[in-house]
C-alpha cells in the first residue's frame, strides 16, 4: 500500500465554519506534511510532524489548526477562514523526516477548499 | 536566502523533439527531486537524486544531479503528448530546518 488518502476532495465552506480534512496513511511513515497550493503555484509547506510531534509551523495563521492522532492519521482543523485561503491542500508523508531516510514524499490526491 | 529557479517556466514542444529542464538552487544540498502534476491533480514522484554525479532514467525523462555547480537537469527525449504537465524539482538544503524547498514549476505543452 503506497497511498495516502485524503477527505474530503472538495470543500465548499463558509467564513463561519469549523471543518476539517482528515489525511491517512499506511506506509508505516513517521513524517507527515500538510502543504497549501494555490493556482500555477508550487506547493507551500505549511505544517510538519515527526513521530507524532509538530516539529515545523510555517508561522500558518491560527484558523489552521493541525493535529495527528496516531502515526497513521494527520487532520487539519479549518475555523474562520477567508477567502483567499481557497486552496488545494496536499497532504504528504515520508519515512522520517528528511534526514535519515531517501526523504522523498509521497502526496495525496489533495483536498480542494473553496472558501466563500 | 534558499532559493529554487527552475527554467524555463513555460515549455512548448512538439513530439518527437528532446529539451531539457534546468533546476538551481542557491545553497548547498545533497537531496534533489523531481515531480509531476497534472492539472487539478496531486504530485507524482519522479525522481529521487541524493548525490554528485547522480542519474536515473525513466522512459523519455532522465533527471542528473551536479551538486558543485548546484545544478539538476530534466532531460525530455522523443517527446510525446502525455508528457504534458507541470514538472517540479524541490531541495532539501544540508544544515537546513528539513524543509522541502519547491521550484516554480516548469509547464510543459507537448503538441502533436
Amino acid at each position: 500500500d503506497t497511498e495516502v488518502t485524503q477527505t474530503p476532495k472538495h470543500l465548499v465552506m463558509g467564513m463561519t465554519n469549523k471543518k476539517s480534512l482528515k489525511c491517512e496513511q499506511h506506509m508505516g511513515h513517521r513524517a507527515m506534511y500538510w502543504y497549501k497550493q494555490k493556482a500555477k503555484k508550487p506547493p507551500e509547506l505549511m505544517f510538519v510532524y515527526s513521530y507524532e510531534k509538530l516539529s515545523i509551523n510555517e508561522s500558518v495563521p491560527s484558523r489552521f489548526s493541525p493535529e495527528c492522532p496516531n502515526s497513521s492519521l494527520l487532520n487539519l482543523h479549518l475555523h474562520a477562514l477567508q477567502p483567499e485561503d481557497s486552496a488545494l491542500y496536499l497532504c504528504a508523508s515520508s519515512q522520517e523526516q528528511h534526514r535519515a531516510s531517501t526523504g522523498e514524499l509521497f502526496f495525496g490526491e489533495g483536498s480542494r477548499l473553496t472558501v466563500l | 536566502e534558499l532559493k529554487v529557479e527552475q527554467n524555463p517556466l513555460f515549455l512548448s514542444m512538439q513530439e518527437g523533439k528532446n529539451y531539457t529542464i534546468y533546476c538551481n538552487y542557491s545553497t548547498t544540498s545533497d537531496r534533489l527531486y523531481w515531480y509531476r502534476q497534472d492539472p487539478g491533480k496531486s504530485l507524482e514522484s519522479l525522481f529521487v537524486l541524493l548525490s554528485n554525479g547522480a542519474v536515473k532514467q525513466e522512459g523519455r525523462l532522465m533527471a542528473s544531479l551536479d551538486t558543485k555547480a548546484r545544478l539538476s537537469t530534466l532531460h525530455i527525449t522523443a517527446a510525446v503528448h502525455d508528457l504534458s504537465a507541470t514538472y517540479f524539482c524541490a531541495v532539501i538544503f544540508q544544515g537546513g530546518s528539513e524543509k522541502l524547498v519547491f521550484g516554480k514549476g516548469t509547464k510543459l505543452t507537448v503538441n502533436p
